[in-house]
């Protein structure tokens, strides 16, 4: 069964570094999404990305995020200048079309100290 | 304003009780979609169900049901006869139809099954 995948699955790193967290979506998805869940928190939207642009972003989703698909399979979010705060579960997401179901990733979560 | 409310912050039953696992949703949208997800402890998150705005009619998936109904705004979820592997947290979600992308989610409902 096709599935989202994500890498790494924990990543630690020193705040101020820059992160990439990358994604491989369900081949024939065309709609792609970065969600984050602090621990023990609700999950909350940062991105949409389809046709190689944002489609959508949320608040959280500062000019310290960005997001590439830099080939035709992988889909990556970039955090430029950690901080502690960020550290949270990152789940990647993608939906063949707009409305239906988002299939989720295992979910990389990042620790930042 | 678009908004999941899940009201039960956490479930504790005695495994083969029925549960249920209320979801209240706010939206002037008159279309848009339901969901709901489970996230087992080992964190992932997993598609449970989508429903649409246009069908109220419920769905019984073996031992889970759903109670959709668009006049008090509530997408219940039921499990009937639970087991220990149904321990999860259990979140309902949005998406409005004035953004194709975004999911908003209730804070989850931590459902606990002993044996």
């Amino acid at each position: 069964e096709p599935e989202v995948t994500q890498t790494p699955s924990h990543q630690v790193t020193q705040m101020g570094q820059e992160v990439i967290l990358r994604c491989v979506p369900i081949s024939n998805h065309l709609y792609f999404y970065w969600y984050r869940q602090i621990l023990g928190q609700k999950v909350e939207f940062l991105v949409s990305f389809y046709n190689n642009e944002i489609s959508e972003k949320s608040e959280i989703f500062d000019d310290q995020f960005s997001v590439e698909r830099p080939d035709g399979s992988n889909f990556t979010l970039k955090i430029r200048s950690t901080k502690l705060e960020d550290s949270a579960m990152y789940f990647c997401a993608s939906t063949r079309k707009p409305n239906t179901e988002a299939f989720f990733g295992q979910g990389t979560r990042l620790t930042v100290v | 304003a678009q908004k999941v409310t899940q009201a039960q912050t956490e479930i504790s039953v005695v495994e083969k009780e029925d549960v249920t696992l209320d979801c209240v949703y706010e939206t002037r949208d008159t279309t848009y979609y339901l969901f709901w997800y489970k996230q087992p402890p080992s964190g992932e998150l997993v598609f449970l169900i989508r429903r649409n705005s246009f069908d109220e009619q419920n769905e019984i998936s073996g031992r889970y049901s759903w109670n959709f109904q668009k006049s008090t705004s509530s997408f219940n979820f039921t499990i009937t006869a639970s087991q220990v592997v149904d321990s999860a947290v259990y979140f309902c979600a949005l998406r409005p139809v004035d953004s194709n992308y975004q999911l908003i989610w209730g804070a989850g409902t931590k459902l606990i099954i002993k044996p």
